[in-house]
C-alpha cells in the first residue's frame, strides 16, 4: 500500500475556472476526509465520507465546492468559479473505522491567479 | 467553535537540546494526535493518544494526554537537524473530524 495519493500536486488556474482534485485513500480505509490549509495555519476540516456517503460538511464548504466518492474508493473535490481566496493546500486523509490515526496525502497546492 | 492553542508558535533550538511544546483546548477531546509537516507535504502522524493521562513514546518523541482531556504536550529529546518542521496537535471527538492547532515551527541551529 502506497498510502494516500493526491493528484495533481500543484495546480495553477485563472480566476473563474473550475478545478477538480482527486484523492485515492488507503484501500482498506472506509473513511475519507478533505481539509484545506492556508499558509501559516493548521488544516481546517471541509468534508467527510464514510464509504460513499458524504456525512458531514463544514460551513467552509461553499456552494462552489462539491465532493464525491462514487464507489466508496477514490474521491474528487471540485471547485467551480475559483476565486483568489481559494488558493490553499487541499489535503485528503483517510482512516479505518477503529483507528483514529488519520493518514494524510501530500496535498494539492492550488494557486488562483 | 472548538479551538486548539499551541505554544510556542516558533522556536529556535541548538542541536542536541530537548524541546517541549504544548496544546490546550477549550473543549474536551477523546483522542489527541501529534503530526509533523515538512514544507510542501502533508502532515505525518507521530503519536496518537487515546486515554486521559496516557504517556506514549516514539523514539525521541514523548507525548502525554492531559488528565482534564483539554491539553497535551510533546517533547523531543536530543534534537537533530531533521526535526525541523511544523508540529501540529490535533484533537478528535465524536464529531468525526480532527481539529488542528495553529502549529509550532521548529528551527534548529546547527
Amino acid at each position: 500500500d502506497t498510502g494516500v495519493s493526491q493528484d495533481p500536486r500543484h495546480k495553477i488556474t485563472k480566476r473563474g475556472q473550475n478545478v477538480t482534485f482527486r484523492c485515492d485513500p488507503i484501500s482498506e480505509h472506509n473513511r475519507l476526509y478533505w481539509y484545506r490549509q492556508t499558509l501559516g495555519q493548521g488544516p481546517e476540516f471541509l468534508t467527510y465520507f464514510q464509504n460513499e456517503a458524504q456525512l458531514e460538511k463544514s460551513r467552509l464548504l461553499s456552494d462552489r465546492f462539491s465532493a464525491e466518492r462514487p464507489k466508496g474508493s477514490f474521491s474528487t473535490l471540485e471547485i467551480q468559479r475559483t476565486e483568489q481566496g481559494d488558493s490553499a493546500m487541499y489535503l485528503c486523509a483517510s482512516r479505518s473505522q477503529i483507528n483514529y490515526g488519520y493518514t494524510f496525502g501530500s496535498g494539492t497546492r492550488l494557486t488562483v491567479v | 467553535g472548538q479551538q486548539l492553542n499551541q505554544s510556542p508558535q516558533s522556536m529556535f533550538i541548538q542541536e542536541g537540546e530537548d524541546v517541549s511544546m504544548n496544546c490546550t483546548s477549550s473543549s474536551i477531546f477523546n483522542t489527541w494526535l501529534w503530526y509533523k509537516q515538512d514544507p510542501g507535504e502533508g502532515p505525518v502522524l507521530l503519536i496518537a493518544l487515546y486515554k486521559a493521562g496516557e504517556l506514549t513514546s516514539n523514539g525521541r518523541l514523548t507525548a502525554q494526554f492531559g488528565i482534564t482531556r483539554k491539553d497535551s504536550f510533546l517533547n523531543i529529546s536530543a534534537s537533530i537537524p531533521s526535526d525541523v518542521g511544523i508540529y501540529f496537535c490535533a484533537g478528535h471527538n465524536a464529531g468525526n473530524m480532527l481539529t488542528f492547532g495553529g502549529g509550532t515551527r521548529l528551527m534548529v541551529k546547527t
